[in-house]
């Protein structure tokens, strides 16, 4: 069965450091993987994705991932954080298997900055 | 250009009572979604049309909850007999592709409807 697990439900981190938020998946097909953010009071919005290629992908605000497939990991990285990027991160996986085309989100992760 | 949008954005209800919940993805946008996010957790699928494809309804968690899509494009989440389980905020999502390719896609989601059942 297809799932995404983001092992920590807050990361908290010291503005200027670097962040790193959790995701592993599991699919029965090619994974394609994403991360989306939330802000507060405002929608969801895409940050970056893995689709096939070069593991390390990059995407929006300085955010960075890395596709590890013997580990099943997509974590989101930073270099350095701002109190900006506090919010919720949601990790998702797309497959086309047998039952047809699936995305699943994780449980999300709350991300603070602390100034 | 214009975002998925959803309309109302806040919706208060009595128990028992059915409501309408609309989304007006982008447009040219094929692929539909719609998602129920309870407070401060994550996201849970409800349905998924893709072109005009039937739409993949396994997420839907009662048959008081229906959802239909009208000439490809807008769409409308029903929930009849409301229960207070049901509060949650609701977002639609769209995406560009509705063929093998749509798994590759990001989603564009809108700013959801908040609906909460007295």
């Amino acid at each position: 069965a297809q799932s995404v697990a983001q092992p920590e439900d807050q990361v908290n981190v010291a503005e200027g450091n670097p962040l790193t938020v959790k995701c592993t998946y599991s699919v029965s097909g090619n994974p394609y993987l994403f991360w989306y953010v939330q802000y507060p009071n405002r929608g969801l919005q895409f940050l970056l994705k893995y689709i096939t290629g070069d593991n390390l992908v990059k995407g929006s605000y300085g955010f960075e991932a890395e596709f590890n497939k013997s580990q099943t990991s997509f974590h989101l990285k930073k270099p350095s954080a701002l109190v900006s990027d506090s919010a919720l991160y949601f990790c998702a996986v797309s497959s086309l298997g047998g039952g047809g085309f699936k995305t699943i989100f994780g449980a999300g992760t709350r991300l603070f900055v602390k100034a | 250009g214009a975002g998925v949008s959803q309309s109302p954005s806040n919706k208060v209800t009595e128990k028992g009572k059915d409501v309408e919940l609309r989304c007006d993805p982008i447009s040219g946008h094929t692929a539909l979604y719609w998602y129920r996010q309870s407070l401060g957790q994550g996201l849970e699928f409800l349905i998924y049309f893709q072109g005009n494809s039937a739409p993949d309804k396994s997420g839907l968690p009662s048959d008081r909850f229906s959802a239909e899509r009208t000439g490809g494009s807008v769409s409308t989440l029903t929930i009849q007999r409301t229960q207070q389980e049901d509060s949650a905020v609701y977002l639609c999502a769209s995406s560009a592709r509705s063929d093998y390719f749509v798994a590759h896609n990001e989603q564009f989601f809108g700013p959801g409807t908040r609906l909460t059942v007295l």
